[in-house]
């Protein structure tokens, strides 16, 4: 079977470091993406791992321990515009799927 | 940048009536999926096209699902007789590239919600 699991809701503080946490267990594994989610709005990519470590984009990184089934999303410097849900996915081998976790709702209040 | 466009942005639609979806993907892109996202709930795969091909398909996607490349642009959605519980927002996704790398990441269009009544 496939499992992606996320907290439901996060809240931060603006100009704050916050660290949203995903698990999986999943049939296949051709590396794991972040996507950003405003409301009624389409998922936009952020990152993507695939070997243990760390990528680092701007205010954004994200980490991946494939053992452990695990990566994190960090986001530093907080804005207000950060409010939004973040998505955790993996990609199964096969044609390119991508398996989404339920997301985590980030508030940013000032 | 190159955006997947999806029409219309909403639609509603009385139950067991057929809707068509439509999409158009990013022009160079060869892969190309349907998602769906029920209000408040995670983003699900419907199927995926390739070559021309539904190469793989979710339980969800059953018979009264189909999907079609009619020309060479659209890639359009359709729900034969609706239900209630269709009420959800379809992402139109595309991936670009004849062998597109692991790390290629979906383009998602705006989504059209889909209201069944």
């Amino acid at each position: 079977g496939q499992n992606i699991d996320q907290p439901t809701e996060m809240t931060a503080t603006e100009g704050a470091i916050v660290q949203i946490n995903c698990t999986y267990q999943t049939s296949g594994f051709n590396g794991l993406f972040w996507y950003q989610q405003h409301a009624g709005e389409a998922p936009t990519f952020l990152s993507y791992n695939v070997l243990d470590g760390l990528e680092e984009k701007g205010r954004f990184s994200s980490f991946l321990s494939r053992s452990k089934g695990y990566s994190y999303l960090l986001l530093k410097e907080l804005q207000m515009k950060d409010s939004a849900s973040y998505l955790c996915a993996v990609k199964n081998t096969g044609f390119q799927k991508l398996v989404f976790g339920t997301g985590t709702r980030l508030l940013v209040s000032p | 940048e190159p955006e997947v466009t999806q029409t219309p942005s909403h639609q509603v639609t009385q139950m067991g009536q057929e809707v068509i979806l439509r999409c158009v993907p990013i022009s160079n892109h060869l892969y190309f999926y349907w998602y769906r996202q029920i209000l408040g709930q995670k983003v699900e795969f419907l199927v995926s096209f390739y070559n021309n091909e539904i190469s793989e398909k979710s339980e969800i996607f059953d018979d009264q699902f189909s999907v079609e490349r009619p020309d060479g642009s659209n890639f359009t959605l359709k729900i034969r007789s609706t239900k209630l519980e269709d009420s959800a927002m379809y992402f139109c996704a595309s991936i670009p590239g004849q062998v597109p790398s692991y790390n290629s990441p979906l383009h998602f269009g705006n989504g059209t919600r889909l209201t069944v009544t």
